[in-house]
């Protein structure tokens, strides 16, 4: 079974038009999350999602809306592709912890290689 | 914000030779974590650090935080093949779980 799934692999499509991108995770966390790779491989976390609660949205354009229809889902609209949005999209979750001295891992899915022509 | 330094951002070494990789916080860090993400892959968890000046290994991984909490490093003895990838630190501050990437140091091993 696969911890952290995403649809599609791969996505190449034109610029302007508006894509979505799916990420489904089965491991009962609490929490979700979406990181962009450009190609120099640096991973930038653009959005996080406590039980379908936004928490983190990092300067990030507008054009990406994050939407949670529940917690083992986390969901990319992308509207308007421009070339600088290439890059591989990763999503992941983690357990929500209280306390401070409770960290998890982030799980991540395989992520989805846009590419805008 | 938050910032992570990781250096160097790559190492080619010849196999059986071994490989660090640092990472340096402009903030105290509450833990540190450490990934993998081979070639065409996607980042793996391999550890987390939480206490001042903790050491961990994994065979011939050995993973230590700073007494400050500020920095950490990755040692792997005697590289194979299968070492090969991106080993990115993360951090986060106190109280948060939002994790802040380096940029990656990438290992190449020369059979």
């Amino acid at each position: 079974d696969t911890a952290v799934s995403q649809t599609p692999k791969y996505l190449v499509t034109q610029m302007g038009n508006d894509k979505s991108i799916k990420c489904e995770q089965n491991l009962g966390h609490d929490t979700m999350y979406w990181y962009k790779q450009d190609s120099k491989k640096f991973l930038k976390i653009m959005f996080s999602y406590n039980n379908k609660e936004l928490i983190i949205n990092e300067t990030v354009p507008n054009r990406f809306s994050p939407k949670s229809p529940d917690k083992a889902h986390l969901n990319l609209h992308i509207n308007s592709l421009e070339l600088g949005d290439s890059a591989v999209y990763f999503c992941a979750s983690s357990r929500k912890t209280s306390g401070v001295s409770s960290y998890n891992e982030q799980f991540f899915g395989p992520g989805t290689r846009l590419t805008v022509l | 914000g938050q910032q992570v330094m990781q250096i160097p951002q790559y190492q080619h070494v010849q196999e059986g030779e071994d490989f660090t990789t640092y990472c340096n916080s402009s903030t105290t860090l509450s833990n540190i974590q450490w990934y993998k993400q081979r070639p065409g892959g996607h980042p793996v968890f391999l550890i987390q650090l939480v206490k001042s000046g903790e050491v961990k290994k994994q065979k011939r991984l050995t993973f230590q935080f700073g007494e400050a909490k500020k920095n950490s490093s990755l040692h792997i003895t005697a590289t194979q093949t299968t070492d090969v990838g991106t080993y990115f630190c993360a951090g986060s501050g106190a109280g948060s779980y939002q994790l802040t990437f380096g940029k990656g140091t990438k290992l190449s091993v020369i059979p």
